[in-house]
């Protein structure tokens, strides 16, 4: 099993630019996440997933969609791309649940690094 | 004010010293509380899930939760080189998403 993969490892944007970044998970899963990682804030949640054809908005939505076509793909789109989304984004999917181990161990993927100039 | 706080380090010990991190929140209705490993440059890991009150152990990580002061704990004995990480408290309310809350990170250096 390839767990969670993301797409691009790596981007650097132009203000304003578009780009769409990809996660894939191979185990099933129903929850899907997408976090930013920026220094001193821990992780943020900006959209998440609870099955295919569902989104609901996180902490910080403004300036992403996203879409969750296929159980096993998430995609987080940024449309004009700023400055202040430079950051490491991070995937991540789970099994549903209302309580216990499996279904709090969030399985993360190895992050996209992007820069916004 | 952040609902989680964790102080970011970094926290620098010899090996085999004990390592102490801790994490205070300000929502009494966080249920679920976890800690996160996370290497440099990779995604986070879970390292500990307890529910509620009191403590857990594994091997040599122990997890308490104390919420009736709105702190919990973890704590590494006899570290090692291969410790060096940072570490991420998170927490949920029971309800349905799964959404955790994340504190900001303690990056802990452990020195041979």
């Amino acid at each position: 099993n390839a767990g969670v993969t993301q797409t691009p490892k790596f981007r650097v944007l132009k203000t304003g630019q578009s780009m769409t970044l990809l996660c894939a998970q191979d185990m099933n899963h129903e929850y899907m996440y997408w976090y930013r990682q920026d220094p001193g804030m821990g992780l943020r949640l900006i959209h998440y997933s609870v099955g295919e054809g569902t989104t609901a908005k996180g902490e910080v939505p403004d300036g992403y969609n996203v879409s969750r076509l296929k159980k096993q793909n998430f995609l987080l789109g940024l449309e004009s791309a700023a400055p202040s989304q430079t950051s490491v984004y991070f995937c991540a999917s789970t099994e549903p649940g209302t309580s216990g181990f499996r279904t709090d161990t969030q399985y993360f993927g190895p992050g996209t690094r992007l820069t916004v100039l | 004010q952040k609902e989680v706080e964790q102080d970011p380090g970094p926290l620098s010990v010899p090996e085999g010293a004990i390592v102490s991190l801790n994490c205070t929140y300000s929502n009494s209705a966080f249920q679920y509380f976890m800690w996160y490993r996370q290497y440099s440059r990779k995604g986070p890991e879970l390292l500990m899930y307890t529910y509620s009150s009191g403590n857990k152990e594994d091997g040599r990580f122990t997890a308490q939760v104390d919420k009736s002061s709105k702190y919990i704990s973890l704590f590494i004995r006899d570290s090692q080189p291969s410790d060096s990480a940072t570490y991420l408290c998170a927490m949920r309310f029971k309800a349905a998403g799964n959404k955790l809350t994340f504190g900001g990170g303690t990056r802990v250096l452990v020195k041979p």
